[in-house]
Order: structure tokens, then sequence, then C-alpha cells
């Protein structure tokens, strides 16, 4: 069992240029969240997800874009990448609204750098 | 609006010692929290929740923590640490009345448990 699945694990862009982050997860979960960890401010909610086909927006979307065609797939776009968006991102799944009480479950993240 | 505090960026302990990693919370309604550990080029995992009914609740890798309704506090703690147990914690809470069961994060307390 996999779990929630990032790819890929490092990637280094140049100012400007675009690229898709994938995640995957194997645990039939209705909710899945997008995240970007920064030194000392812990977690930032970026866009999020209560169902496929349905995308919301967190506490820091400027600049990203999302996608849940399918249920098991979470898409986080960068569309023309800027230095303020080197950070590590984290994908995150979660059983749906009947098990709210229920923890969510994180991926190994994706190493981002914008020269 | 909820939101969550760890007052101590780092937090270090003699290995045999006991440890606490301090928490507060703020949520309008009643409150679900959680402690996630971090490891190094690792997502977050899960260690432990509370829910309802007892105020101390028992977690993987021999943590605990105590939910303090008063004080809203969640405090994490360890009657006898490990060199192992060095690692970045988070406390996150949820109201369970939130939209979409978004969680908010704390920034992060860096444990560094010495031999």
């Amino acid at each position: 069992n996999a779990g929630v699945t990032q790819t890929p694990k490092f990637r280094v862009l140049k100012t400007g240029q675009s690229m898709t982050l994938l995640c995957a997860q194997d645990m039939n979960h209705e909710y899945m969240y997008w995240y970007r960890q920064d030194p000392g401010m812990g977690l930032r909610l970026i866009h999020y997800s209560v169902g496929e086909g349905t995308t919301a927006k967190g506490e820091v979307p400027d600049g990203y874009n999302v996608s849940r065609l399918k249920k098991q797939n979470f898409l986080l776009g960068l569309e023309s990448a800027a230095p303020s968006q080197t950070s590590v991102y984290f994908c995150a799944s979660r059983a749906s609204s009947t098990y709210s009480n229920q923890p969510q479950h994180f991926g190994d993240g994706t190493r981002l750098s914008i020269l | 609006a909820q939101s969550v505090a760890q007052p101590e960026d780092q937090v270090n302990v003699a290995e045999g010692n006991p440890l606490t990693v301090k928490c507060t919370y703020s949520v309008s309604g009643n409150p679900y929290l959680f402690w996630y550990v971090q490891y190094p080029n690792r997502g977050l995992q899960f260690l432990l929740k509370y829910i309802t009914g007892d105020n101390l609740v028992k977690g993987s890798y021999g943590f605990e923590a105590e939910f303090n309704k008063s004080q809203t506090s969640f405090h994490l703690k360890k009657p006898s640490a490990l060199v192992s147990d060095s690692a970045l914690y988070f406390c996150a809470v949820r109201d369970i009345n939130t939209n979409a069961g978004k969680s908010t994060f704390g920034d992060g307390t860096t444990l560094t448990v010495k031999p």
C-alpha cells in the first residue's frame, strides 16, 4: 500500500517556466490538499479538493492552479514560476466528512527550486 | 476562524528525561486536535489525536498528549525521551464544523534529544 505518492521528488526551474506536480493516493480518500512548507512558517494550504471534479482555494493560492480529474490524483500547476515559489510542496489526503476526525496522510514532498 | 500556536521553536532534552512539546489552539466550536512528526526529507506522520472523551490520549512510539479545554492546550508528552525522537513536531487543529475539514497547523517545534 503506497499511500500518497508525489512526483517528482526534486526539480529545479528557471523563472517563468511552468510545471505540474502530481499527487496520487491509493486509499480512496475524498479530500486532497496541497501545502507548501517554508522554514519557520509551518504548512500553508495552497488549494484543496473535497472530491473528484472539485477544487477550492486555500490560504496562499496565487500563482498556482489545481485539477482533480480523477479521484486518486490531484495536480498542482505553476503557470509561470517565480523565485518566491521555491519551497517544499506536500500533498495530503483524508477520508470524507463521514470520518472527519481522521488524520491527513502526507506524501514525502517535492523540493522545488526556482532560479 | 481557527489557529494554533507552538510557542517554542526548539526543545532540547537529555535522553531518558521526560519531554513536553507545547501547543495551544483557538477554535470557535469544538476541536479535533492532532500531533504529527516529520523526519528529515519526509512527509508528516500522524502521532495521535484528540476527538472526545478522555483528556489523556495515547499514540505511537510512546507519545501521549493531554487535552485541557480551559487552557485551550494540547501538549505532547513522553515519559522518557529517545535520541530517535529527535524530529520536527507539528500540532494541528480542526473545528469539527469547519468547511471541508481544513486543518490549521502550527509552525512546528524542533525536538532535539541528546545522548
